[in-house]
């Protein structure tokens, strides 16, 4: 099957520092990432929507600015959380999408920022 | 608005029992359904989708699901537990690019 991959799995910064977390699509041309954070004992919430070569489209109440995204690739998309403050800890999990329906979720990214 | 209501946060099951994870949803027209497993700090995992054609799904280690337009729900289940099962449950209803999730349902399947 599809297999999605992330780095780092788990990172650990400073407040005020950026963090990048990649998503990359190992076996296939993924069309769409997607970005979605989970809190502690909640479900996940979509961030955002990536094509690659385009913008991203950020949900409602998601701040473009604080968190960027880029597509550069069919197989690569990245996440920057910048400036990173404590309440942005999290549990931070891509998803990527070909042609077709069903998304491919990677095992996930836990953010801890001190 | 769009969503999926998972109604319970926790079910308790005996190994050996059938277990069944509840799920309905509220979307219009025709979305695709999926059920997905999580365990403690990793990602989903896949268990099964609906799209379109028989009610009953059958997914990975041996769960099921069927679904009901009437009752708009998709019920997860598998027949007899086993401990290994013990996880939380997602249940997600696409529609065109979004998919929704329910809140979860943690699993425990009792020795």
């Amino acid at each position: 099957g599809a297999v999605v991959s992330q780095h780092p799995s788990r990172v650990i910064c400073k407040s005020g520092t950026s963090v990048k977390i990649e998503c990359r699509s190992l076996d296939f041309q993924a069309t769409t990432m997607f970005w979605y954070r989970q809190f502690p004992k909640q479900s996940l919430m979509l961030m955002a929507t990536s094509n690659e070569g385009s913008k991203a489209t950020y949900e409602q109440g998601v701040e473009k600015d604080k968190f960027l995204i880029n597509h550069a690739s069919l197989t690569l998309s990245t996440l920057t959380v910048t400036s990173a403050h404590p309440e942005d800890s999290s549990f931070y999990i891509c998803s990527a999408r070909d042609e077709g329906v069903e998304q491919f979720f990677g095992p996930g990214t836990r953010l801890t920022v001190l | 608005a769009q969503s999926v209501a998972q109604p319970e946060d926790q079910v308790n099951v005996a190994e050996g029992n059938p277990l069944t994870v509840k799920c309905t949803y509220s979307v219009s027209g025709n979305p695709y359904l999926f059920w997905y497993v999580q365990y403690p700090n990793r990602g989903l995992q896949f268990l099964l989708k609906y799209i379109t054609g028989d009610n009953l799904v059958k997914g990975s280690y041996g769960f099921e699901a069927e679904f009901n337009k009437s009752q708009t729900s998709f019920h997860l289940k598998k027949p007899s537990a086993l401990v290994s099962d013990s996880a939380l449950y997602f249940c997600a209803v696409q529609r065109d690019d979004k998919i929704i999730f329910g809140k979860g349902t943690r699993l425990h399947i009792l020795p």
